[in-house]
């Protein structure tokens, strides 16, 4: 068993829609991230929380601490947001720093 | 700013051939580092993480090695590829407390 895992796997949405993805952790961590990769492979960073919410843009981030829960929202969907959607885990190991990743949600928004 | 160059962007190589993979850092020292393999449809598998020169962790019993000349250098490798070994080779960088970083990736085919 993944010890971080994201849902749905795939997500199909019409321009405009509200869209959120889930992700939940078995493990304690320092802080969670969420990731966008494009079809070409780059991947960047949307977000790092360790708790509480971040907003960037049409972008909103969230996280329950208490339940190992983490949203990921886009307002306002458009078909420019088409990606894979991963959520990372950064552990508490001695490093601090070792990183456990979901499978990743890939997101189609149809116009 | 922290920035991370990985090369080359795409690589062809034969069954039972050798590979060299580099990823360098910069505006960072003493940086954590980590090696990720991404098969195609599948999620990030972690392949190797390095915490410091000629420190390196193995995830995954594999037919690839690591290592970490300088501080800010770590090279993937192998003596001799398998067609498994076809895939999305991606360095990144954790910073404690920071958003992640990630290479422009590695997309290797053995035939």
């Amino acid at each position: 068993k993944n010890e971080v895992e994201q849902s749905p796997q795939n997500l199909t949405a019409q321009e405009g829609e509200f869209i959120t993805i889930n992700c939940s952790y078995s493990v304690g961590i320092s802080a969670l991230h969420w990731l966008q990769q494009h079809p070409g492979g780059g991947i960047v960073s949307l977000f790092m929380l360790s708790s509480g919410k971040k907003k960037h843009g049409r972008l909103i981030a969230t996280i329950n601490i208490q339940e190992k829960h983490s949203s990921l929202h886009i307002t306002a969907s458009h078909p420019r947001d088409s990606a894979v959607y991963i959520c990372a885990a950064t552990g508490l190991d001695t490093s601090g720093s070792r990183l456990t990743f979901g499978e990743g949600t890939q997101l189609t928004v149809n116009p | 700013s922290q920035t991370i160059h990985q090369w080359p962007a795409t690589l062809v190589q034969p069954v039972g051939s050798p590979l060299s993979l580099e990823c360098t850092v910069e505006g960072t020292s003493n940086p954590n580092l980590y090696w990720y393999r991404q098969a195609a449809g599948r999620g990030l598998q972690l392949l190797f993480y390095s915490v410091g020169i000629g420190q390196i962790s193995s995830e995954v019993p594999q037919n690839l090695s690591a290592s970490r000349p300088q501080d800010r250098q770590f090279i993937l490798s192998s003596k001799k590829l398998l067609l498994s070994d076809s895939g999305f080779y991606l360095c990144a960088l954790v910073p404690r407390g920071s958003p992640l970083h990630f290479g422009n990736g590695t997309r290797l085919t053995v035939t």
